[in-house]
């Protein structure tokens, strides 16, 4: 089946250690986005691609990074992680000409921070 | 600016009862409505969308009706079930960017 697949589920860092969080898709979608879920909040958008076009959400910190080798990885880098940056991390795509822009999720990457 | 304002949870029903969720919005143009669900320890997964005016959405006994005098897009089920149990966002897109409301956790008793 076509999805859309966090690794790890679960990740443990310590404050101040890098980490990467990775997404991949099997969807062939070139639209790819990073969010951040807070307990009991909605996912608030990091940055998306639009192919290899990265556009930044005004309000991401610099702290957090990302990239996107090809159309079917994209990485979420936190450069030095803070006790703030606990939270899940959404990875989600969806297809340039779907107007709808309709978006695929997978299952997240909870993040915690030590 | 754009926004989506949703029920507060968390929700209690027991199994078998009536489910509304409220959600109204506020965007300039025409935008298209979701509802997405979320399942403890999962991503979101699209539940059902509308994309114009008087559009009913509907997928697993859930429904949800465009009202655009009102500006909103409840969710609605006639009888929940226990594997209903998660939280529901819903959320609009306006050509340029999604927006998600806060979340309504449900949780449903036997």
């Amino acid at each position: 089946d076509a999805m859309v697949i966090q690794n790890p589920r679960y990740q443990v860092t310590q404050f101040g250690k890098p980490v990467t969080l990775s997404c991949s898709q099997t969807l062939n979608h070139n639209v790819m986005y990073w969010y951040q879920q807070k307990s009991s909040q909605a996912p608030k958008l990091l940055f998306h691609y639009y192919d290899k076009d990265f556009n930044n959400e005004a309000d991401t910190p610099d702290n957090f990074q990302s990239r996107r080798p090809n159309t079917s990885f994209c990485f979420l880098d936190i450069r030095s992680p803070g006790l703030g940056d606990a939270a899940m991390y959404l990875c989600a795509t969806s297809a340039y000409r779907d107007r709808l822009k309709e978006q695929y999720f997978g299952p997240g990457t909870r993040l915690t921070v030590t | 600016g754009d926004s989506v304002t949703q029920m507060e949870g968390p929700v209690t029903l027991s199994e078998e009862a009536f489910l509304t969720i409220n959600c109204t919005y506020t965007a300039t143009g025409y935008p298209s409505l979701f509802w997405y669900v979320q399942y403890p320890g999962e991503g979101l997964q699209l539940l059902l969308k509308a994309t114009k005016a008087d559009d009913k959405g509907s997928n697993k006994g859930f429904e949800a009706t465009y009202r655009k005098e009102t500006t909103s897009f409840h969710l609605e089920k006639g009888s929940v079930q226990v594997s209903d149990s998660a939280v529901y966002f819903c959320a609009l897109y306006t050509g340029n960017q999604f927006y998600f409301g806060t979340g309504t956790s449900l949780t449903v008793i036997p």
